[in-house]
Formats: structure tokens, sequence, C-alpha cells
């Protein structure tokens, strides 16, 4: 069954202090990966799509890295601005546009 | 641009009754889904539709119903009202099946007593 398992479920962080949040997936034939961000009472935000292992992508303090088994999104130097929940999510084979999402990882930056 | 349109905002329902929540989009995508999700548990798939009058079950169909008779509008049918549908409802659509070009709405919370 394909899933995808998020970690840690909360993270706190000093602001500055630099870290990573991991996104574990089992799907067959995955065609992309997929980060989100979700403000408190809002829908989720488009971050990045990686597409195969080795694949990075860079938006600010944020940078997203995919292996054959897992997707880490690394925070450089965050603000207090990046507290928000994160998502990932995996699009496997077939043609209906499901995404499999992970439960998310809270991520609060203290000034 | 109004994006993807979500009402109602915010409802209490008691057990037994039904409510349908409303979707609409204006960006002409084919691809709309409905998610719940739960504290703790990520989003889960309800139903999908890849257009006008297609529709099919995602992860947990069970307890609603959908239909799709525009392109612009997918509203999510709630019967029979129970705790266990007590969540936040996402509406979401998307040009292309990539999960890249999807758009959520700002969500639905619903509480069923």
């Amino acid at each position: 069954e394909d899933q995808v398992t998020q970690s840690p479920e909360a993270l706190r962080l000093q602001e500055g202090e630099s870290s990573s949040l991991n996104c574990s997936y089992t799907v067959s034939g995955l065609r992309g990966l997929f980060w989100y961000r979700q403000d408190p009472g809002k829908g989720p935000e488009f971050l990045f799509t990686l597409y195969s292992a080795g694949e990075e992508k860079e938006k600010e303090r944020l940078k997203a890295t995919l292996t054959k088994k897992e997707s880490f999104l690394h925070i450089t130097a965050p603000k207090p601005e990046d507290s928000a929940t994160y998502l990932c999510a995996a699009l496997g084979s077939g043609n209906t546009g499901k995404l499999i999402f992970g439960q998310g990882t809270t991520l609060q930056v203290k000034p | 641009n109004a994006g993807v349109t979500q009402t109602p905002k915010f409802r209490i329902l008691k057990i037994g009754q039904s409510m349908t929540l409303q979707c609409t989009q204006d960006m002409n995508h084919n691809y709309m889904y409905w998610y719940r999700q739960d504290p703790g548990m990520g989003l889960k798939l309800i139903y999908y539709s890849v257009g006008a009058g297609i529709t099919d079950k995602g992860e947990v169909p069970n307890g609603y119903n959908v239909s799709r008779s525009t392109t612009e509008d997918f509203p999510l049918r709630l019967e029979l009202a129970a705790p266990s549908q007590t969540s936040v409802y996402f509406c979401a659509s998307s040009y292309l099946t990539g999960g890249n070009t999807i758009y959520f709405g700002e969500g639905s919370w619903l509480t069923v007593v």
C-alpha cells in the first residue's frame, strides 16, 4: 500500500537555527514528490516538486531534496515567518492525479 | 482571480442531518478534488472528478456523495451526518494531474454534535 510518513510531528527552532524535515515514502511508480506549506486556517500552498532521486529545489531559506526512499526539506537560518505546517505528498502511477499526503510537520520558529 | 472558493467556512450539524459543501473554481480546471484533514492525520481524498459528469471515489468516500454538472462546481453532500465526519474539508482543483498545479480552497470547518 502506498504510504507517506513525515517526521517529526512538531519542531521548535530558535530563529537562525537550521534543521531538516523528513518525508519517507513507499509509493509504486513515483511520478512526483511535492512539498506544501499550510498556515493556520488556510489551505495548503504549493512549494516544490521533485521528480527523480538526486534532484534539489531551492526557494529562499528552503531547500528540498529527494532520494529513492525519502525527501528532506532543509530550512536554513529560519525566521518566525517560516512557522507553519509543512506537508509532503506523493503522486503515484495512474492518471487520476491522486496525491498521498503525509501527516505534516508543524514548525514553530521563535524569535 | 478568486481561485477555489468554498462555502460555508464553518458549520455545526446535528447527528443525522444532511448538508452540502459548495466548491467553485474560476480557473477552468478539469480536475477537482475533495479532501478531509483531521488533526495529525494529513489530507485524505474523499472524491475526485476528472471533468464534468465524471466522478470517482477516493480513499474515504463512505458517508459522502458528489456531483459534477459543470466544470466550475463540485459540491460535496454529507448524508446522515455522524461525529466521525467532524473535520476540515478542502476542495481543490488542478489543470493537470500533477501536484504542482493543484490549488486548494481555504477550507470548511464542520462539527457534528
